[in-house]
């Protein structure tokens, strides 16, 4: 079945850590996304790829990073820089062409230790 | 700048009884598009619905339905004899085809809670 994996599913962070999550699709989409959701929040927008290799950030960028090196993955690196971290993390893609819903992974959940 | 508003933070209602859900949006540009999504306790965004910014057909789709009015700016959606299954956090979304093109803003959502 295709769709869009993120991993893993909850992930603790120390003081001064940098920690990665993952998310890959298998849809064949050329548009990724990264959303962070805080309690009782809508879905703010970190960064975004419309193709390979290319990226730009969205509304809340700082403290995070993001590469695209292929198509279907679009990690992100949630850094020391970033001071409150927790909140529920959510990767999205979207086929090429306008208007197209966006397709949801079932999140991360990040928690500082 | 596109704004999309959810005034309603929660509603609670009891099994059977419809609720229409309210979405008020902002946007200069004109050609866009309006979304739905569920998210269940689980957390993944479902997709349910997309309107383009030309097409003011209301749609129905079994027990939902949803209203798009360019002059009052609203896409509301309406869900006719609640169940205990449509519990979850509803969001509306804006996306534009020039101005922000790739990109969507979200409502806030609104939380539904139907009760047995």
């Amino acid at each position: 079945d295709g769709g869009i994996t993120q991993s893993p599913k909850y992930l603790f962070r120390k003081e001064g850590q940098n920690v990665t999550l993952s998310c890959e699709q298998n849809l064949n989409h050329d548009a990724m996304y990264w959303y962070r959701q805080d309690p009782g929040q809508g879905l703010r927008l970190i960064y975004y790829s419309q193709i390979v290799n290319d990226f730009q950030k969205g509304d809340i960028a700082e403290g995070y990073s993001v590469s695209r090196e292929k198509k279907e993955s679009f990690p992100l690196t949630v850094t020391s820089a970033q001071k409150n971290p927790t909140a529920f993390y959510l990767c999205a893609s979207r086929d090429r062409g306008g208007g197209q819903p966006q397709h949801f992974g079932d999140g991360t959940r990040l928690s500082i230790l | 700048a596109q704004k999309v508003t959810q005034a309603q933070t929660e509603i609670s209602v009891v099994e059977k009884e419809d609720v229409t859900l309210d979405c008020v949006y902002e946007t200069r540009d004109t050609t866009y598009y309006l979304f739905w999504y569920k998210q269940p306790p689980s957390g993944e965004l479902v997709f349910l619905i997309r309107r383009n910014s030309f097409d003011e057909q209301n749609e129905i789709s079994g027990r939902y339905s949803w209203n798009f009015q360019k002059s009052t700016s609203s896409f509301n959606f309406t869900i006719t004899a609640s169940q205990v299954v449509d519990s979850a956090v509803y969001f509306c979304a804006l996306s534009e085809a020039y101005a922000n093109a790739g990109k969507s803003t979200f409502g806030d959502g609104t939380t539904l809670t139907v009760k047995p």
